[in-house]
């Protein structure tokens, strides 16, 4: 059965320490990894889609990388406003149909 | 603003009855994807629609069905609901690429 494993579940950082992310997947057919962010009670925002091992993808502080079998997010120099819950998310063949499979997520918390 | 509008924001109702809930892609998204998000469940696909036609299909149960009309919104039709449907229900529409932008979400309390 795919899988995304995403850890931590959760982690609470200071301002301006910067961490990492994980996103590990089990699937077969990728098509393509997405990270979003979640603010609580909002809709996932769209934050990078990676297609393929060895890609990198920036913003602002914001930096996604993908391997064969696992990506990671990292955050630099995080400030309180970067607060929510990380999702990761693949879309990989599954009887016929590209079908997105969610991680829980990562719920971040940032100190000022 | 992503763009997506679902309607409505709050819905409650009582077990056995049926609802409807509605989502307007952006403009020019072909396709309609919908999830359910519960806290013990997480983010979960129950089914895509792309330019009215149904596209892939995930977790959906044999209550649930939805559809896309021809001017592209889309609806999940909920139907004999149960305590246990109580989520919140995204729409994401997508230009056809993959990345998938979501609405605010319609979050029903089956009582």
């Amino acid at each position: 059965e795919d899988q995304v494993t995403q850890s931590p579940e959760a982690l609470r950082l200071q301002e301006g320490e910067s961490s990492s992310l994980n996103c590990s997947y089990t699937v077969s057919g990728l098509r393509g990894l997405f990270w979003y962010r979640q603010d609580p009670g909002k809709g996932p925002e769209f934050l990078f889609t990676l297609y393929s091992a060895g890609e990198e993808k920036e913003k602002e502080r914001l930096k996604a990388t993908l391997t064969k079998k696992e990506s990671f997010l990292h955050i630099t120099a995080p400030k309180p406003e970067d607060s929510a819950t990380y999702l990761c998310a693949v879309q990989a063949l599954s009887g016929g149909s590209y079908i997105p499979t969610f991680g829980r997520g990562t719920s971040l918390i940032v100190h000022p | 603003d992503s763009g997506v509008t679902q309607t409505p924001k709050h819905l409650i109702t009582a077990t056995g009855q049926r609802v409807t809930l509605r989502c307007s892609p952006r403009s020019g998204d072909l396709s309609v994807y919908w999830y359910q998000q519960s806290l013990d469940q997480g983010l979960q696909f129950l089914i895509q629609y792309y330019n009215g036609e149904e596209r892939a299909k995930g977790n959906i149960l044999e209550r649930f069905s939805a559809q896309q009309f021809p001017d592209l919104h889309s609806e999940l039709n909920l139907s004999s609901l149960e305590l246990g449907d109580s989520a919140l229900y995204f729409c994401a529409s997508s230009p056809g690429t993959l990345e998938a932008f979501f609405g605010q979400g319609t979050r029903l309390t089956v009582v």
